[in-house]
């Protein structure tokens, strides 16, 4: 049973374009979200993250979305580049340091 | 300032064997888990330590599975009579100490194991 859903296992976009990835959890009880992204061979590196109280964080051109009533978040990149290519995973957690990942979407920046 | 770092970068195993897999934290960090991840899934999470102690081993899939942390720095994750099903990248993760959420937990390249 997963609670935390990537549906799109990949994602082509140009380059100077957004790029959206979507992530969607069943469980209500997760207050608190995260975004690593991930390149061939290395660990995943922490992008963004966004609290519950929250519906929208930015940094930089990364911003997430949180709609909490759709049990829905999004992560856009704006403007896309090609140094962005690597797989997105989101997380979510219920208050704990146990995170439930997502099983990524590989992003390709297309230059 | 290294990061996570984790050795071996590859295993390959006969079925029947035990492995042992290490992590070494960033220095500082007294939090430390455990994930790994299996073809086409997301990371699944193993165990937590605190310092050396470890609160929650819920994570782990079967006694085959065991992990120990000296001196409040490396870990070492064993897997006994190792199981095709094993076959996973094992990654390692550690933060400064867990008391609020949204504490970064920080990774290291992970360990791929194959089981032949």
């Amino acid at each position: 049973d997963q609670q935390v859903k990537q549906n799109s296992p990949s994602l082509s976009v140009q380059e100077g374009r957004i790029s959206i990835l979507n992530c969607d959890y069943t469980n209500s009880m997760f207050d608190y979200f995260l975004w690593y992204k991930k390149y061939p061979a290395e660990g995943p590196t922490f992008l963004i993250s966004i609290s519950s109280i929250k519906d929208k964080n930015e940094d930089g051109r990364f911003t997430v979305f949180l709609n909490k009533s759709a049990k829905h978040l999004s992560l856009h990149i704006v403007p896309s580049q090609p140094g962005d290519s690597a797989v997105y995973f989101c997380a979510a957690t219920s208050g704990t340091y146990k995170y439930i990942f997502g099983t990524g979407t590989r992003l390709k920046v297309l230059a | 300032g290294a990061g996570v770092s984790q050795s071996p970068s590859n295993k390959v195993t006969e079925k029947g064997k035990d492995v042992e897999l290490r992590c070494d934290p960033i220095s500082g960090h007294t939090a430390l888990y455990w994930y790994r991840q299996s073809l086409g899934q997301g990371l699944e999470f193993l165990i937590y330590f605190q310092g050396n102690s470890a609160p929650d081993k819920s994570g782990l899939p079967s006694d085959r599975f065991s992990a120990e942390r000296t001196g409040g720095s490396v870990s070492t994750l064993t897997i006994q009579r190792t199981q095709q099903e094993d076959s996973a990248v094992y990654l390692c993760a550690s933060s400064l100490p867990w008391n609020r959420v949204g504490e970064t937990q920080y990774f290291g390249p992970g360990t791929r194991l194959l089981v032949l």
